[in-house]
């Protein structure tokens, strides 16, 4: 079955640019909607957007003039860079795969998740 | 911003039936769905598209979706339930996360 698998820097500097990579394996990421999630420590979960194979992108409102997300169907990956970070951006990322963007879409499977802490 | 309201925390005896609920305007108009996060693990699918169970979580999982609250059932809980539960539903095409209720079994 499909694994998601993050990987990308534990520590940040603050202003600086949080750069994640996704890497899907046991299928292919020429279908379907990835997304990424973020959970702050003791928090919630919080949507951060998402890329379709074919490049088009939706995000999160409250992040949008920050993030950039990217897919390389080649590698079989999809990454994501969240610009001039700040403590408040500390969390644990999840990569995702949606059926769809739809109201009907939900997340499954998704990654392990990685600790990213934003600290000079 | 659309939001999605749950209980902080729901406790529940072993065996018996544990209701989680999650409010939102007009939520029964949107398809909800359910995570299952246990401590440490990254969230699960329980529920997906207000009511259908995917493969793999058990029948005492259950949920409903109307009004404006969605409703997670756990029939028969068991000390394994214990989790942190999530709903999400999507809001002009944008997603959204309920606070989360942690269920003590």
């Amino acid at each position: 079955q499909v694994q998601l698998q993050e990987s990308g820097p534990g520590l940040v500097k603050p202003s600086e640019t949080l750069s994640l990579t996704c890497t899907v394996s046991g299928g292919s990421i020429s279908s379907y909607y990835w997304n990424w999630i973020r959970q702050s420590p003791g928090k919630g979960l919080e949507w951060i957007g998402y890329i379709y194979y074919t490049g088009s992108t939706n995000y999160n409102p409250s992040l949008k003039s920050r993030v950039t997300i990217s897919v390389d169907t080649s590698k079989n990956h999809f990454s994501l860079k969240l610009r001039s970070v700040t403590a408040a951006d500390t969390a644990v990322y999840f990569c995702a795969r949606a059926y769809s963007s739809s109201s009907s879409g939900c997340f499954d499977p998704w990654g392990q998740g990685t600790l990213v802490t934003v600290s000079s | 911003s659309y939001e999605l309201t749950q209980p902080p925390s729901v406790s529940v005896s072993p065996g018996q039936t544990a209701s989680i609920t999650c409010s939102g305007d007009k939520l029964g108009e949107k398809y909800a769905s359910w995570y299952q996060q246990k401590s440490g693990q990254s969230p699960v699918l329980a529920i997906y598209e207000d009511s259908k169970r995917p493969s793999g979580i058990p029948e005492r999982f259950s949920a409903s979706n109307s009004g404006n609250t969605a409703t997670l059932t756990i029939s028969g809980t068991q000390a394994m339930d214990e989790a942190d539960y999530y709903c999400q539903a999507w809001d002009s095409n944008t997603v959204v996360f309920g606070g989360g209720t942690k269920l003590t079994v």
